[in-house]
């Protein structure tokens, strides 16, 4: 089966770091996506891991330990607009895709 | 280039009505479907996927079921909606066999059951 648990609400100011953390369970893992929602909207894409480390994309990084269950997303520089619901989502061999409940980031000035 | 296409954008229906949503994928083939109703402040929920035409992999029991007549049309039926039925409907695509491919959603279909 699948289990994805992250928190449920982070505040942060603008211009700080937050860290979003994200434990899973997955049976056959194939990989961890990250996803942004702003309220009423559908979810984009920002990372995806599936080997261990760290992948860099601008003010965004994803983390990766598959021994561990466990990944975090890194948003740097904060910026009002990042307040939105940070979705992980993992992926099983047989191509499941399942979510957590999403973590909503409240950016404060 | 691929889109996804969801419809109808918002529905109002009365409890113990059918509902029929329906999402289809252009600009590629064999995707992956995937079907996600989404409570207000609350994460994804899997309801459904296909990994080819015919071949549903159900995720919740309950009331709703669905189908997958052609590669790339992806349909949520019915039969008698609840109440607890009123959500926030995403289907998404993902491309089959890559391994790091990102899934793409459609832009939902907010259901309110009266």
């Amino acid at each position: 089966g699948q289990n994805i648990d992250q928190p449920t609400e982070m505040t942060a100011t603008e211009g700080a770091i937050v860290q979003i953390n994200c434990t899973y369970q997955t049976s056959g893992f194939n990989g961890l996506f990250w996803y942004q929602q702003h309220a009423g909207e559908a979810p984009t894409f920002l990372s995806y891991n599936v080997l261990d480390g760290l992948e860099e994309k601008g003010r965004f990084s994803s983390f990766l330990s598959r021994s561990k269950g466990y990944s975090y997303l890194l948003l740097k520089e904060l910026q009002m607009k990042d307040s939105a619901s940070y979705l992980c989502a993992s992926v099983s061999a047989g191509n499941k895709l399942t979510f957590g409940g999403g973590t909503r980031v409240l950016v404060k000035p | 280039s691929q889109t996804i296409h969801q419809w109808p954008a918002t529905l109002v229906q009365p409890v113990g009505s059918p509902l029929s949503l329906e999402c289809t994928v252009e600009g590629t083939s064999n995707p992956n479907l995937y079907w996600y109703r989404q409570a207000a402040g609350r994460g994804l929920q899997l309801l459904f996927y296909s990994v080819g035409i015919g071949q549903i992999s159900s995720e919740v029991p309950q009331n709703l079921s669905a189908s997958r007549p052609q590669d790339r049309q992806f349909i949520l039926s019915s039969k008698k909606l609840l109440l607890s039925d009123s959500g926030f409907y995403l289907c998404a695509w993902r491309q089959r066999g890559g391994w790091n491919t990102e899934a793409f959603f459609g832009q939902g279909t907010r259901l309110t059951v009266v």
